[in-house]
Formats: C-alpha cells, structure tokens, sequence
C-alpha cells in the first residue's frame, strides 16, 4: 500500500550545527504534509506544514522543502540546539481522503553537546 | 485552552479483557481520529468520527471500535485484547475541512 518512509533511522548532530531529515513518500495523490515532534513519552507536536502547491516553506528555525518530482520531502532545523532531541516523523494526506494522515517510522534526532 | 487531552495515562489489562480510551478535542475542533503507534514506529491510523458517526477507517479489525458524543468528544474500545494490542494509542482532534491535526499526550496500553 502506499507509505511514508524515513532514509535514515538515526541522526546525530552537534549543538549549533544545521539539521536535515529527510522523507520519501510514494502517494502522489497526496497533497499536504507535516512534521511532527515527538518527545519520549510524549504525543506528537506539530512543527510545520506544507501543500502541494508550494516549494519550500518556512518557520522559527525550521524549513520544509517539497519536491513532487521524486517525492521527496525534507526538515531542516537550523542552529540545532538540545532541546530538539526527539523522534521526528513526516506524514502525508490527500484531499479526498479525509485528512487521514499516514505516518513514516520516524528519525531519532540526538544532539551532541 | 487545554488543548487534546486523553485518559487514562497508563493502563495495563490481561489477554481477553476489553478496555475503554477516552478523549477530550481541543477547543473549536470536530473531528477526532484514533492512531495506535507501536514501540518504535510511526503512528497507524485506527478510525476518525465526526458527527458522531464513524467517517474513515483504517485497516484495524472489528474488534476496534469508537464513539463520538454530542460534545465531540471520543471513545476507543478494544475488545479481546491481544498481546499485540500494546501500544500508545494516540487521539487527534482537527477542525473538518483542514488538514492540521492536533495529538494529544497518549495512552499507554499494556496487554499482559
């Protein structure tokens, strides 16, 4: 069935240094996508968004870029401090399909002082 | 705005029994979705209510079932639970129409 998928399991950054996760989806009906947070213990918190209509989409630290060409989506943090070690998923869904979100296994992010 | 709460925290039930999760949406929000996330994985969609009926699910067995109340908010029940019904069970709540989805802090469900 169609998924999302994370390349890399694991990624370890030191403190202050940029942070790219990366994501590959395979629905190209799909036309929204999120990053999510997730703490231990803890729910998924929403970082940022972006649809399929757009590029490359920006927040406080946190870009997202989109390219619908290889289905390929990726989270860069900027100046990656510690309190952004966590486990961060990207999810995607489709207009037509209810806003059911479809969730990829996720990138441990540690960061090394 | 307390945002999507969910009870109980923890909870740990044997092999058959059945239990009930419950869910608060945030202030404003309609729709809840239900999500089981297994140690170490993404989170998997269950089903979503609106309206109090039932608007999408996804593949979970029958023993998985919901409800939704005048005041949105939600129940998940799970019948004849398995070991592998372990998990944190998730609650999103979203205003229907959008795409944003709200989590709440979980449930931990352990099958002994």
């Amino acid at each position: 069935g169609e998924s999302v998928g994370l390349h890399l399991p694991t990624l370890s950054v030191q403190e202050g240094d940029n942070s790219i996760i990366n994501c590959a989806y395979s629905n190209s009906a799909s036309d929204y996508f999120i990053w999510y947070k997730q703490e231990s213990g803890k729910g998924p918190q929403f970082i940022i968004d972006i649809r399929s209509n757009m590029d490359k989409r920006q927040g406080q630290r946190v870009t997202v870029l989109l390219n619908k060409t290889v289905k390929h989506l990726s989270l860069q943090i900027a100046a990656t401090q510690p309190g952004d070690s966590a486990v961060y998923f990207c999810a995607e869904s489709f207009t037509g399909g209810g806003n059911k979100l479809t969730f990829g296994t996720g990138t441990q992010l540690k960061v090394e002082l | 705005d307390a945002g999507v709460t969910q009870s109980p925290t923890h909870l740990i039930k044997t092999r058959g029994q059945q239990v009930t999760l419950r869910c608060s949406p945030k202030s404003g929000h309609d729709t809840v979705s239900w999500y089981q996330q297994a140690l170490g994985q993404g989170p998997q969609f269950i089903f979503q209510y609106y309206e109090e009926e039932e608007r999408q699910r996804g593949n979970f067995p029958d023993r998985f079932s919901g409800h939704q109340f005048p005041n949105y908010s939600s129940e998940l029940n799970v019948n004849a639970l398995l070991l592998g019904d372990s998990a944190l069970y998730l609650c999103a709540s979203s205003l229907t129409g959008t795409h944003e989805q709200f989590f709440g802090p979980g449930t931990r469900l352990t099958v002994l």
